[in-house]
């Protein structure tokens, strides 16, 4: 079955960066994109970017360019986001899921990683 | 960028009930467009794609309609593990956005 497993809860300092990582197994992982989403407390899930695991193409939201960044290792059928720069707003449930790219939707999702950024 | 609403923000229903949430798109997004449930803590969980595609494993008392820029979320005879919020998604264009959520709360 499709899982996605993300790596576990992260603390940081504004200005600092995190890397959240998110390994895929039960199906072919270079045939669909990846996508991440994020959800602020109380607010509604906002997308980020996504990877096409295949080729390592990628698209971000223009609101993330420049400090988010999506990366793939197809050895370890793992993808990672890294964002930088970080600040209070930042604080946000991470989400990685799958997504088929004749569709570009989100099938399967991460158990989620709770970044929280905090002086 | 694609403005997603949902209407209502909150509806309280009794197991059994049937429920409709609408979605609209401040702008046409063919049929580009899921909806997701979503329990306190957990993360999403796909339940319609292409507007109105049922997604693997999911009970059939679920359904969806529409395009363009009014879609409907249908829940016949309502479970107790049905209470959660729900929302919809545009994929249709860049960047993707998600509608506000509708909660689903037990009378």
């Amino acid at each position: 079955q499709v899982q996605l497993v993300q790596s576990g809860a992260e603390v940081k300092k504004p200005g600092a960066s995190v890397k959240v990582s998110c390994k895929a197994s039960g199906y072919s992982f270079n045939n669909y994109a990846m996508q991440w989403v994020r959800q602020a407390p109380g607010q509604r899930l906002e997308w980020m970017g996504w990877i096409n695991t295949g080729n390592g193409k990628t698209k971000y939201s223009e609101k993330f360019q420049g400090t988010v960044t999506i990366t793939r290792d197809t050895s370890a059928s793992t993808v990672y986001m890294e964002l930088r720069s970080l600040r209070s707003e930042d604080t946000a449930v991470y989400y990685c899921a799958r997504g088929p790219l004749y569709l570009l939707d989100f099938d399967y999702w991460g158990q989620g990683t709770l970044v929280t950024v905090s002086s | 960028d694609i403005q997603m609403t949902q209407s209502p923000s909150y509806l309280s229903a009794s197991v059994g009930d049937t429920v409709t949430i609408t979605c609209r798109a401040s702008q046409g997004v063919s049929n580009d467009l899921g909806w997701y449930q979503q329990i306190p803590g957990k993360a999403p969980k796909r339940l319609i794609y292409a507007a109105s595609s049922l997604h693997s494993g999911v009970p059939s008392r679920f359904s969806g309609s529409g395009s363009g820029t009014e879609f409907t979320l249908t829940i016949t005879s309502l479970q107790p593990e049905d209470f959660a919020t729900y929302s919809c998604l545009q994929h249709n264009s860049y960047p993707f956005t998600f509608g506000p959520g509708t909660k689903v709360d037990i009378k």
